[in-house]
């Protein structure tokens, strides 16, 4: 997807390790998100971010940090990883705090595929 | 409780044939909606948002529709192309930045 970009695409990592997701912009907006995605459920909130070193919890955030030095960073960190947190984590970056005012919506990378066996 | 509920959990139609995926929702008060399209292995992109005051929006082929009365928005796909084979997503957001999202329609359109 233009000007956002996640990295790995695919993981498959072990119980207990740590991981860390990474999302990329190049469009300098001010807000990201991880969301994660799994059958039967809506997008989840995990984090966000409201600007550098700024950041907050979702609706998920238990076992997930953020950080965010830079404005076209923003990282998805898995202190100690559980096969609950097998799922499709997206990132998204939006030019307002939700929806409403933003022209195209919020624009979401392409996702990251993360299997805990 | 907040909540997105989206008919048809699938959909399988006819390559040129119309098809009509339907949201209702129970957020209140309301600010917008919003329908996004997800291929499969991609992010979502929005399609078309919709405020309050607004009944109808197209976008190409696809139109959406709002009652906010009775709190129900459908999307409805003109004759269908196979490109049009994905989940389509409705995202509500009320008086706070928070969206929630509806657990999708998977449309599957053959030749």
């Amino acid at each position: 997807d233009a000007g956002i970009t996640q990295s790995p695409r695919h993981k498959v990592t072990e119980t207990g390790t740590p991981v860390t997701l990474r999302c990329h912009q190049t469009e300098n907006h001010r807000y990201m998100y991880w969301y994660r995605q799994d059958p039967g459920h809506g997008l989840r909130l995990i984090h966000y971010s409201y600007g550098v070193k700024d950041t907050d919890k979702g609706e998920v955030s238990d076992g997930y940090s953020v950080s965010r030095s830079k404005t076209e960073d923003f990282l998805l960190t898995l202190e100690s990883a559980t096969s609950s947190q097998t799922s499709v984590y997206f990132c998204a970056i939006s030019e307002t705090l939700g929806q409403a005012w933003a022209p195209r919506g919020y624009t979401f990378g392409s996702g990251t595929r993360l299997t805990v066996v | 409780k907040n909540q997105v509920e989206q008919s048809p959990q699938s959909l399988i139609i006819l390559e040129g044939k119309n098809c009509t995926l339907q949201c209702n929702y129970t957020v209140s008060p309301f600010s917008n909606l919003r329908w996004y399209k997800q291929d499969t292995g991609r992010g979502p992109v929005s399609l078309t948002i919709m405020t309050f005051s607004e009944n109808t929006k197209s976008n190409g082929r696809y139109t959406a529709t709002l009652d906010a009365d009775t709190k129900q928005s459908s999307l409805h796909i003109t004759a269908s192309q196979l490109s049009d084979s994905a989940s389509y997503i409705c995202v509500v957001s009320g008086n706070t930045d928070k969206l929630i999202f509806g657990t999708g329609t998977r449309l599957q359109v053959f030749p």
